[in-house]
This record gives C-alpha cells, structure tokens and sequence, in this order.
C-alpha cells in the first residue's frame, strides 16, 4: 500500500521568509511519480513540481525548489522569499502505476504582511 | 495537456436527494477518476472510471451510493445518492494521461453542500 506523509499540519510565516514543506512517502513500486500540488482558498488544485523516481536531480524554478532523496523517501518542496499570495494548503502526492494519487493530508502555508 | 470542464461548480441539496456531476475532457483519455474532499481534509480516491466497463471502487466506496457512468473516452458523471450532509464535500474529476504526462490534471470540483 502507499502511503504520503505530511507531519507539518501548519507553518506561518513572515512574508520573505523561506518556507520548507516535508513529505515523506512510502511505495513499493519502483517507478513512480511524486508531485506537489497547491490548494488555495478557492478550492482548485493547482500543479507545482513532478519528479520521478529515477530521477533524483534537484531543481529550482523560480522561487520554487525540491529536494528528492530516494534514500530517505522524502520528497520536500521549499517556497523562497514566501508572499501573500503562496498562502494555501499544499499537497504532497504519489502517483501509482496505474495512475491512482494518493494524497499527503496536507499543509496549511499562511503568510503574513 | 487536457482540459477539463466539471459542472455544476456548487451545489446545495436536500438530503435524500441525488446530485449527478459532469466531467468533459478535451480530448479522448483512457484513465478518468474521481475524488473527494472532506471539509478540512485531504482528497481520497473514490474510483476509477473505465470506459465500457463499471467503475473500480476503492475501500470504502461503493456502486450503489456513487454510481459512475463513463459512455466514452471523453465524459463521465459522479452521482452522489441518498445524500446526507456527512456528503458535503469538494468532487474532483481527475485524468491521468500516462507516466509521460507532465502532470496529473483535474477538474475546477464541485462544492456540494448537503441540508
């Protein structure tokens, strides 16, 4: 069975503030997908970052950056010089070989002036 | 990419009552899903929709209180019956397009609240 982990149910922070977002999976495929997804107040889902599991390389795109490490199974996602704007819940997700995401519970990111 | 147009985008029934949600895709798609969000909770997976075949359930889920229709690689509808308001939820209509695809896309949800 999979299983995403998202311990931190809330972080608050001062707008500039970096924001970092845990999640920790489990997965007995070998190849899967992981994604983080934004949620804000509106209630869409809003796509951020995909990485595969045979691909550990980290990235930064904008002010967006995740750091895979297979080796611990977690997959975190960290928000540089945070706005107004990035408040909402992010979600961490896995996806399965036959496309099925299991979803972290969710983290509830507010940022103040 | 794909599109997806889900109506209607809100809704508010009475309990008892039954509340069919439509989901459009853009183009022709083999893998179509469903999920709930609970207020103030993550979503979970209520099934897949195959075309030309029933849906598949997960844990928890069944036929007879959402059932799925799914006539072709384009459409399919959720409905949710006999509602109560521990219905009350967020419906995403999702789509995979494969392992190649950049993401997994969804639907704009249905907010469904139940009286």
């Amino acid at each position: 069975a999979q299983k995403v982990t998202q311990a931190q149910t809330e972080i608050s922070v001062v707008e500039k503030e970096d924001v970092t977002l845990d999640c920790v999976y489990e997965t007995r495929d070998t190849t899967y997908y992981l994604f983080w997804y934004k949620q804000p107040p509106s209630g869409e889902l809003v796509f951020l970052i995909r990485r595969n599991s045979f691909d550990e390389q980290n990235e930064i795109s904008g002010r967006y950056s995740w750091n895979f490490q297979k080796s611990t199974s977690s997959f975190n996602f960290t928000i540089t010089a945070s706005q107004v704007v990035d408040s909402a819940v992010y979600f961490c997700a896995l996806r399965n070989s036959w496309g099925k995401l299991q979803f972290g519970a969710g983290t509830q990111v507010v940022v103040t002036p | 990419s794909a599109v997806i147009s889900q109506k209607p985008s809100r809704d508010i029934c009475q309990r008892g009552t039954s509340l069919t949600i439509q989901c459009q895709v853009d183009s022709q798609v083999t893998m179509m899903f469903w999920y709930r969000q609970q207020p103030g909770q993550s979503l979970t997976l209520i099934a897949t929709a195959n075309q030309g075949s029933e849906a598949t359930y997960e844990s928890g889920f069944v036929i007879d209180k959402f059932p799925i229709s799914r006539p072709n690689l384009t459409f399919s509808t959720l409905t949710v019956s006999n509602m109560s308001p521990e219905d009350s939820s967020i419906y995403l209509c999702s789509v995979d397009l494969g392992p190649g695809a950049s993401e997994a896309f969804f639907g704009q949800g249905t907010r469904l609240t139940v009286v």
